[in-house]
């Protein structure tokens, strides 16, 4: 079974831009959830899809923003970039009524 | 407000020997636990999770116990391998399937 998949992998974007990072989850997961990885912050949660609609959200600017399609893959974007929004972002799925999240490799966006 | 700590940020341990990391976490709602091992340039990956209902739980070289009283949750790698080098995350969470996660213990086997 393939993994989740994001991407790109690597984003170099300047201030004041948009980005939007893509994330294919496992076959049969309908629950897609997005972190923020900063060094000496751990992994920070964004928010969680579940079959198309947002179940819950971390404490993140409404800069920071997300959808799932009916095929389970997930967006990301983020409006007006800044540079403390530089860090891996990384999506992880998970089956129905499990507990265990599966990561993707992330994308490492930098800020100029 | 960190939720979920994990206060030791590196441990070296010579192979073969048993490796603790601890995690300790303060919201008394969190009933679901869970180890994440992370390379480099890799995402986590899922090693080993705890209900609240039980204070322990192993699979092969892991084991994790969950002290509830103490907020306290450890996980034993025996023996350890230096393979098992990586940044260890603990997470935690309340039934919403929002995980708070720590900020890691970085672990280094010495061969």
């Amino acid at each position: 079974k393939a993994g989740v998949t994001q991407t790109p992998r690597y984003l170099i974007k300047t201030r004041g831009q948009q980005v939007t990072l893509s994330c294919s989850p496992i076959s049969g997961h309908r629950s897609v959830s997005w972190y923020q990885q900063t060094p000496g912050q751990g992994l920070q949660f964004l928010f969680e899809y579940f079959s198309e609609t947002q179940r819950n959200k971390g404490n993140f600017p409404g800069r920071f923003s997300g959808r799932q399609f009916s095929n389970s893959r997930s967006e990301m974007n983020v409006s007006t970039l800044e540079l403390g929004d530089s860090a891996l972002y990384l999506c992880a799925s998970r089956g129905t009524d499990n507990y265990e999240q599966y990561f993707g490799p992330g994308t490492r966006l930098t800020v100029t | 407000d960190q939720q979920v700590k994990q206060n030791s940020p590196s441990l070296s341990v010579q192979e073969g020997r048993i490796s603790i990391l601890n995690c300790d976490y303060t919201n008394s709602m969190f009933d679901y636990f869970l180890w994440y091992k992370k390379y480099p340039a890799e995402g986590p990956t899922f090693l080993i999770s705890i209900s609240s209902i039980k204070d322990k739980n192993e699979d092969g070289r892991f084991t994790v116990f969950l002290n509830k009283s103490a907020k306290h949750l450890s996980l034993h790698i025996v023996p350890s391998q230096p393979g098992d080098s990586a940044v260890y995350f603990c997470a935690a969470s309340a039934g919403t399937y929002k995980y708070i996660f720590g900020t890691g213990t970085r672990l280094k086997v010495l061969a």
